[in-house]
């Protein structure tokens, strides 16, 4: 099992607020990472450190952490957003890296 | 233009050993590498990390089996797998790493390849 935990499917209206979660006890200690992975693609860096932006990566992007709980969130979905997003951070034993199980996004 | 370019994938007897190789091009070689991995419908999983001075990590499922390399001079990344199963059947992708010590990214991967591992 994944030290990463997310939900597998949410769905947002077009234009829309949606937030992302990502829960484990290694977000009490390191920041996460999010990336979007499109079908057919390679992922792609959003989101890093506390909230920081990739050039290229729209503003509607957004990170947050509390607790064992990060979040990302998009302000104003588009239908491009659509897509499987991931978290991602230094596991519990800072040796290693561990991944979410994913969050397919469906923008209606 | 920063590019990954990975190569090296194919099908292979369970068993068998496979070497993957990932060219980088547009930047130089002072970044943490990795592979990541991922099985058909399934999610991305880490495989391993190597820094600039050859620090190296593992997940747990590829300890014993698996080896990360580097050649920083000639830009490249390896994997050599060896005693293949069917569930390390998954397209691998090479990952440019960086950070600080509260959190790590993987800001530029490549395409990925394809390993079919058939038992």
């Amino acid at each position: 099992s994944s030290e990463l935990t997310q939900d597998p499917a949410v769905s947002v209206a077009l234009g829309q607020t949606v937030r992302i979660t990502c829960q484990g006890d290694s977000l009490r200690i390191y920041y996460a990472t999010w990336y979007q992975q499109k079908p057919g693609q390679a992922p792609l860096l959003v989101i890093y450190g506390k909230n920081n932006r990739p050039s290229g990566i729209p503003d509607r992007f957004s990170g947050s952490s509390s607790g064992n709980t990060a979040s990302l969130t998009i302000t104003g979905a588009q239908a491009e957003d659509e897509a499987d997003y991931y978290c991602n951070s230094r596991g519990s034993s800072s040796n290693h890296l561990v991944f979410g199980g994913g969050t397919k996004l469906t923008v209606l | 233009e920063v590019q990954l370019v990975e190569s090296g994938g194919g099908l292979v007897q369970a068993g068998g050993s496979l070497r993957l190789s990932c060219v980088a091009s547009g930047f130089t070689s002072t970044y943490s590498m990795n592979w990541v991995r991922q099985a058909p419908g399934k999610g991305l999983e880490w495989v391993s990390y190597i820094s600039t001075s050859s620090t190296i990590y593992y997940a747990e499922f590829a300890k014993g089996r698996f080896t990360i390399s580097r050649d920083n001079a000639k830009n490249s990344l390896y994997l050599q797998m060896s005693s293949l199963r069917a569930e390390d059947t998954a397209v691998y992708y090479c990952a440019r790493g960086g950070g600080q010590l509260d959190y790590y990214y993987m800001d530029v991967w490549g395409k990925g390849t394809t390993v079919t591992v058939s038992s």
